[in-house]
């Protein structure tokens, strides 16, 4: 999971911003994934994407948009619609066939 | 979708004593079920996991056990160490899902 990056570690936010949080990865990997973890909770998925152009929503996307324009990346956008972003936001990439999901750092998402 | 609970959800033993976390889920037709670890602020990292093929895998002190007809998995840690102390999450994936549906985890502490 050396080959997943996201930046940046801590993020501020303020009112009716939006802010984008950045996933690279260089393992090659077909599917890309992004996840919110609250204090205390498990991960819930916002969104993930199986190849490059095309993506889907997962079980929280409402208030969230991503793109996929190449392999290596899959930047999240929290848009101003999203009213509670305060959360630890993990991005996550797996190879086509292994379902073995492998983790970034994530990022510390915090609204002023 | 699939729905995961996770029992218990904090769990405290001393060191070299034996610890069981359990792992329900509602989709009969999950077939890939992994273990996370979590340490504080950290990402998750897999530990071990079992395809539903078969009934038990063991990685040196740690083991997965599962149950299809009843439908939960259990991860069983042996001679724990205080290093063992963090947060351990069930991910199980359903056959028509791309991603992992996590439970809410389980944070095990480990007193010297």
């Amino acid at each position: 999971d050396g080959g997943i990056t996201q930046s940046p570690k801590y993020l501020f936010r303020k009112e009716g911003q939006n802010v984008t949080l950045s996933c690279e990865q260089n393992l090659n990997h077909d599917a890309m994934y992004w996840y919110r973890q609250d204090p205390g909770q498990g991960l819930r998925l916002i969104y993930y994407s199986q190849i490059v152009n095309d993506f889907q929503k997962g079980d929280i996307a409402e208030g969230y948009s991503v793109s996929r324009e190449k392999k290596e990346s899959f930047p999240l956008t929290v848009t101003s619609a999203q009213k509670n972003p305060t959360a630890f936001y993990l991005c996550a990439s797996s190879s086509e066939g292994d379902e073995t999901q492998y983790f970034g750092p994530g990022t510390r998402l915090l609204v002023l | 979708g699939e729905n995961v609970e996770q029992h218990p959800s904090t769990l405290s033993v001393q060191e070299g004593d034996s610890a069981v976390i359990k792992c329900t889920y509602s989709d009969s037709a999950s077939n890939y079920f992994p273990w996370y670890k979590q340490e504080l602020g950290k990402r998750p990292q897999l530990i071990i996991d079992i395809r539903s093929n078969v009934g038990e895998k063991k990685d040196q002190r740690i083991a997965v056990t599962l149950n299809k007809t009843a439908k939960h998995f259990s991860l069983h840690i042996t001679e724990t160490q205080p290093e063992d102390s963090a947060v351990y999450f069930c991910a199980p994936k359903g056959a028509g899902r791309r991603a992992l549906t996590f439970g809410s985890g389980t944070r095990l502490q480990v007193q010297p």
